[in-house]
């Protein structure tokens, strides 16, 4: 079945710094989407990416999509102590159902 | 407020005995979905439900089962046939979608503890 990659793990950063998340999909995706799960909380959605080699911004957020359509990426420039979280990718397949499959996660530690 | 309801947040249930997990949805959504969290596993999908008196079995459904019998309500029964039930249950809903992907919309989830 479809497999959706998402590395690192766990990610520690200094107030400041950059971060960025990567996931790759087993098969070409319709589209992938990027969630935010704060710490005792749940999953609330940021964005979606359609089209080949797409890039959109949401402040310090930087999303991207793979002109293949198999691999995105999600960059944070300098990073706030609001930002941890855990972050999450979900690829839904081409020509399959509607249902997006999520990464495991990047968790981001941010120490002030 | 339109959003889903998750009950209860937290359950601590006996080996052998089943649970039942509520969800409720005011946002008119077609679909529904349960989740499965366990740290560093992501979220798995247990369930799914695209219509009202229709369901799917996700990737993990084994042990668990599931009923749509209203538009609004995709309750979910944690039965003893489930090997290892302890863990984070996250309820989603979205439109069907025409864009080739469903936006999902979470609940705050229900945490159950076997003991």
């Amino acid at each position: 079945g479809q497999q959706v990659m998402q590395i690192p793990q766990y990610q520690h950063v200094q107030e400041g710094e950059d971060f960025t998340t990567y996931c790759n999909s087993s098969t070409t995706l319709s589209n992938i989407q990027w969630y935010k799960q704060r710490p005792g909380g749940h999953p609330v959605f940021l964005i979606q990416l359609v089209k080949s080699g797409e890039v959109k911004k949401q402040k310090r957020l930087t999303f991207q999509f793979g002109e293949a359509k198999k691999n995105s990426s999600l960059h944070i420039t300098a990073t706030q102590t609001t930002d941890v979280g855990t972050y999450f990718c979900a690829g839904t397949r081409s020509g399959g159902s509607y249902i997006p499959t999520f990464g495991r996660g990047t968790s981001l530690i941010v120490h002030p | 407020d339109g959003g889903i309801t998750q009950s209860p947040k937290y359950l601590f249930r006996k080996e052998g005995q089943n649970v039942t997990l509520s969800c409720e949805q005011n946002l008119n959504h077609d679909a529904m979905y349960w989740y499965r969290q366990d740290p560093g596993q992501g979220l798995r999908l247990i369930y799914y439900s695209q219509i009202v008196n229709d369901f799917q079995k996700g990737d993990i459904a084994e042990g668990y089962s599931v009923s749509r019998e209203k538009k609004e309500s995709f309750p979910l029964t944690v039965t003893s046939a489930q090997k290892n039930p302890t863990a984070f249950y996250l309820c989603a809903s979205s439109d069907r979608g025409s864009s080739g992907a469903n936006v999902l919309t979470f609940g705050a989830g229900s945490r159950l503890t076997v003991l």
